[in-house]
């Protein structure tokens, strides 16, 4: 079964902070995602890569970026953490062909104070 | 712009009751079309994928339908239980070279004893 593991299930951090989210997959997909949940808007996808230190923009990336520097392994950043960027994070993984089902972590729920 | 419309946004059903949730879609060009399903705390988890020349797709008591003319699908529960309280998101993939999926909102479902 694939594995998709986000490093924290919940954080805590304050305005200001760098704040780092890791994801790691064990099934060699080349493509992976970061995305953000909120009540009544659904998952917005803030950032993906579809090969090592190959990125794209989303629909939000404003105040984030990423990393990836390895092939199993996406990092988000959010380069100074403010209070609307509480949210819960969701990391996907999926090969490169797109009729694949995206397999996704189970979250990390980030409180900004 | 690609967009995924789900109705309703919420449904609370008796234990045993049949559902039928909703999905629009106007997409292009059109791959596939896919149900997952979101349990409360967890990561989405793919239930059907259906594509063009599909129409109908079962995975147990979920019976996914498509109709490519109109852009609608439905996703029917048959047999309600408890677990299958959670969230259910409509995602539509695109066949235009690109690879970001189009994500609805999602349905939240409540099943009641």
């Amino acid at each position: 079964d694939v594995k998709v593991t986000q490093s924290s299930r919940y954080l805590v951090k304050r305005t200001g902070e760098k704040v780092f989210l890791e994801c790691v997959q064990d099934m060699d997909h080349e493509n992976m995602f970061w995305y953000r949940q909120d009540p009544g808007l659904g998952l917005r996808l803030i950032y993906f890569s579809y090969d090592v230190k190959m990125k794209e923009k989303g629909d939000i990336p404003e105040g984030y970026s990423v990393s990836r520097e390895k092939k199993e392994r996406f990092s988000l950043i959010l380069e100074s953490a403010s209070t609307n960027q509480t949210s819960m994070y969701l990391c996907a993984s999926r090969p490169f062909q797109e009729h694949q089902p995206q397999h996704f972590g189970d979250g990390t729920r980030l409180s900004i104070l | 712009k690609n967009q995924v419309e789900q109705s309703p946004q919420s449904l609370i059903i008796l234990e045993g009751k049949n559902c039928t949730l909703q999905c629009n879609y106007t997409v292009s060009p059109f791959s596939n079309l896919r149900w997952y399903k979101q349990d409360t705390g967890r990561g989405p988890v793919s239930l059907t994928i259906m594509t063009f020349s599909e129409n109908t797709k079962s995975n147990g008591r979920y019976t996914a339908t498509l109709d490519a003319d109109t852009k609608q699908s439905s996703l029917h529960i048959t047999a309600s239980q408890l677990s299958d309280s959670a969230s259910y998101i409509c995602v539509v993939g695109s066949s235009g070279g690109s690879y970001i999926p189009t994500f609805g909102r999602g349905t939240s479902l409540i099943v009641h004893p």
